[in-house]
């Protein structure tokens, strides 16, 4: 089965660098999810999108935007990179089954990416 | 602020017996859980899910257990295999609307000894 696919894998950027990641949602998930887990850490939301809409936000520094493409795929962009950006950044996407307002996340590998 | 809650960092268990896996909330809001299980430099995999309106939900060798009044979930895998091993994280949301963001527990390494 077609699972979430993030590009790129690895990403080694400078500090004040930009980085764009990718994401391909499984075909006919329409919500795609940014999430960042750091270093021994639990994975953190940054932000959705529904139907090409940000649906909601969360601890995504101003340096960071994201949107949502015609073709479901998402792009999270990143500017001015710091160190503490250094992180796994995963994409997850998902369906809404039925009324019940219950929708399982699948997430793809994620970008590791390093900020020197 | 941890809202979903994953005490033991680590856990060690025996091959063929059960691994137990606990995970707690304080969000009264949450009444979606779901387990994920992560191996190295992979992302998440989807293990199991269950909704408030059930205090059980069972796929195979793992069951989940929901005590919403204790705000308390378990994660039972039996028998356990060497390829259980992995690091376990739970994860809420509220289930009023679809498209929730998942808030995770920080984790618990399963070690399972052959």
């Amino acid at each position: 089965a077609a699972g979430v696919i993030q590009s790129p894998r690895h990403l080694i950027k400078e500090k004040r660098e930009t980085a764009t990641l990718k994401c391909y949602p499984i075909p006919r998930h329409d919500t795609v999810y940014w999430y960042q887990q750091g270093p021994g850490q639990d994975p953190q939301f940054l932000i959705s999108f529904y139907e090409k809409m940000q649906s909601d936000k969360g601890s995504i520094p101003d340096r960071f935007s994201a949107q949502q493409f015609s073709d479901y795929h998402s792009e999270l962009n990143m500017s001015s990179l710091e160190l503490g950006d250094s992180a796994l950044y995963f994409c997850a996407s998902s369906v809404e089954l039925g009324t019940s307002g219950l929708d399982t996340q699948y997430f793809g590998p994620g970008t590791r990416l390093t900020v020197l | 602020d941890q809202q979903v809650k994953q005490n033991s960092p680590s856990l060690s268990v025996q091959e063929g017996r059960i691994s137990i896996l606990n995970c707690d909330y304080t969000n009264s809001m949450f009444d979606y859980f779901l387990w994920y299980k992560k191996y190295p430099a992979e992302g998440p995999t989807f293990l199991i899910s269950i909704s408030s309106i059930k205090d059980k939900n069972e796929d195979g060798r793992f069951t989940v257990f929901l005590n919403k009044s204790a705000k308390h979930l378990s994660l039972h895998i039996v028998p356990s295999q060497p390829g259980d091993s992995a690091v376990y994280f739970c994860a809420a949301r509220p289930s009023n609307f679809g498209n929730e963001k998942l808030t995770f527990g920080t984790g618990t390494r399963l070690t399972i000894i052959p």
